[in-house]
C-alpha cells in the first residue's frame, strides 16, 4: 500500500509565485523525503526531514513536517519554468529498507 | 561517472515473453532496488537488494525476479510476461542501508519503459 499521499495532484502556477503541496502518511516513520521527477526522467532527491525535525530549509525549498498529523508539506517559492514537474515524498517506515512512494503532484509553472 | 544506467530505455514484449532489464551502477553502492511506476499509483517497490548476494523482496514482486550476483548490477527478470507488467521500471541505489536510512537518497536511473502487448 501507499505510504504517502501528495495533495492536491496537480497545481498550475505563474512563474514567481510560491508552489505549496503535501503528504499524508499512515504509520509512524524515520524519515521523510521529498523527490522530483522531470517528464520522462529519473526522480532526483531534494530533500529530507528527519522525524525529530519540524522544518528544513534548502535553497528555495521548505519542508514541514507534523509528525501529530503525519503530514508534510513542500513549498517552492519563487517558482521557475524549471520547476515544472512532479514531487513525491517518500517514507522511511523503518526495520524493512525500503522508502515508500506516494502517488505523486504535478507542478507547472508558467512562464 | 554514469551513475545508474538502464538498459534498454524502450522495449515491446508479447504476452509470455521473457526478458532481462539491466541495472548497473558505478558509484560502489551496496543498496539497490526496483520500482516500478504506473499512472496514478507513484512507485511501487518490486524486489531490493543490501548487497552483493542478498535480494529481497519488495511490495510488488509477483511475476519478477532478481539476483545480485556483483556490486554493479542487478538485473530485473520477466519470466513470463503479462499486460499488467506494462509500467516504467525505475533502478535506484543507494551507498548503503545505513546511508539510506541517515539520507534517504536514492539515486535514480533514468527508468526503462516496457509495453507488453
Amino acid at each position: 500500500s501507499q505510504q504517502g499521499e501528495e495533495d492536491p495532484q496537480a497545481l498550475s502556477i505563474q512563474e514567481g509565485e510560491n508552489a505549496t503541496m503535501n503528504c499524508s502518511y499512515k504509520t509512524s516513520i524515520n524519515n521523510l523525503q521529498w523527490y522530483r521527477q522531470n517528464s520522462g526522467r529519473g526522480l532526483v532527491h531534494l530533500i529530507l526531514i528527519r522525524s525529530n525535525e519540524r522544518e528544513k530549509h534548502s535553497g528555495r525549498l521548505r519542508v514541514t513536517l507534523d509528525t501529530s498529523k503525519k503530514s508534510s508539506s513542500l513549498l517552492i517559492t519563487a517558482s521557475r519554468a524549471a520547476d515544472t514537474a512532479s514531487y513525491f515524498c517518500a517514507t522511511d517506515v523503518g526495520g524493512n529498507n525500503r522508502l515508500a512512494f506516494g502517488k505523486g503532484n504535478q507542478v507547472v509553472v508558467i512562464p | 561517472n554514469a551513475g545508474v544506467t538502464q538498459t534498454p530505455k524502450f522495449q515491446v514484449l508479447k504476452t509470455g515473453q521473457s526478458m532481462t532489464l539491466q541495472c548497473a551502477q558505478d558509484m560502489n553502492h551496496e543498496y539497490m532496488s526496483w520500482y516500478r511506476q504506473d499512472p496514478g499509483m507513484g512507485l511501487r517497490l518490486i524486489h531490493y537488494s543490501v548487497g552483493a548476494g542478498i535480494t529481497d523482496q519488495g511490495e510488488v514482486p509477483n511475476g519478477y525476479n532478481v539476483s545480485r550476483s556483483t556490486t554493479e548490477d542487478f538485473p530485473l527478470r520477466l519470466l513470463s510476461a503479462a499486460p499488467s507488467q506494462t509500467s516504467v521500471y525505475f533502478c535506484a541505489s543507494s551507498y548503503s542501508i545505513l546511508r539510506l536510512a541517515a539520507t534517504g537518497e536514492l539515486f535514480f536511473g533514468e527508468g526503462s519503459r516496457l509495453t507488453v502487448l
